[in-house]
């Protein structure tokens, strides 16, 4: 069935470090890709999503890019504040379904 | 603010006990999901209702049943509660069942503990 990988966390930074999470997915067919965060205490928040290959999403400095020759959509930001500081989730969503499949989570906390 | 409401914030019950959570999605979206937060088994999808009916259905248990009303709120009971089921219950909105290109938009969560 369709599954999502995230590295595993916690991951810590200092303000304005390079952030990368590796996402890989498993899925039949062309799946959409989202990236949502989850800030403490609230629900999820979509980030940036791209629904086809070599699609590029981007938000708030975020990027991720669709890459169907690796089955990733990893996300990047060139330098973090502290107010990133979240739980990153990673899904997919397949043709056909609506439904979203998540990674485990990674969760980021950026040090001043 | 995404626009979806979730009641209770939090519910603390015992082993064996019902609970119903309530959802009230964005106004206009026709889908409902539920997903189930847990530390175990991380964000699973539950089940999607799209305008009163049942569309998908995913890890759910069969204590568990849910149904969207005519006003398209949603409720999700839970019933011969566990402490297994402790997590956080999330609502989810999108406006049809039409793609899966759409933004889901997440309700702030109910935090369920079963003691």
């Amino acid at each position: 069935g369709d599954s999502v990988t995230q590295m595993e966390g916690p991951v810590t930074l200092s303000e304005e470090a390079f952030l990368t999470i590796n996402c890989t997915y498993t899925a039949t067919g062309y799946p959409s890709l989202f990236w949502y965060v989850q800030y403490p205490g609230e629900g999820l928040q979509l980030l940036l999503k791209a629904t086809k290959a070599d699609d590029k999403g981007s938000n708030k400095g975020f990027e991720a890019t669709y890459r169907k020759e690796t089955t990733s959509f990893h996300l990047e930001k060139g330098s973090v504040q502290v107010s990133d500081s979240a739980v990153y989730f990673c899904a997919l969503s397949s043709k056909g379904a609506q439904k979203l499949v998540f990674g485990q989570g990674t969760r980021l906390t950026i040090n001043p | 603010d995404s626009g979806v409401t979730q009641t209770p914030k939090h519910l603390i019950t015992a082993t064996g006990q019902r609970v119903t959570l309530r959802c009230s999605p964005r106004s206009g979206d026709l889908s409902v999901y539920w997903y189930q937060q847990s530390l175990d088994q991380g964000l699973q999808f539950l089940i999607q209702y799209y305008n009163g009916e049942e569309r998908a259905k995913g890890n759910i248990l069969e204590r568990f049943s849910a149904q969207q009303f005519p006003d398209l709120h949603s409720e999700l009971n839970l019933s011969s509660l566990e402490l297994g089921d402790s997590a956080l219950y999330f609502c989810a909105s999108s406006p049809t069942r039409a793609t899966n290109q759409e933004t889901q938009y997440f309700g702030p969560g109910t935090r369920l503990l079963v003691l």
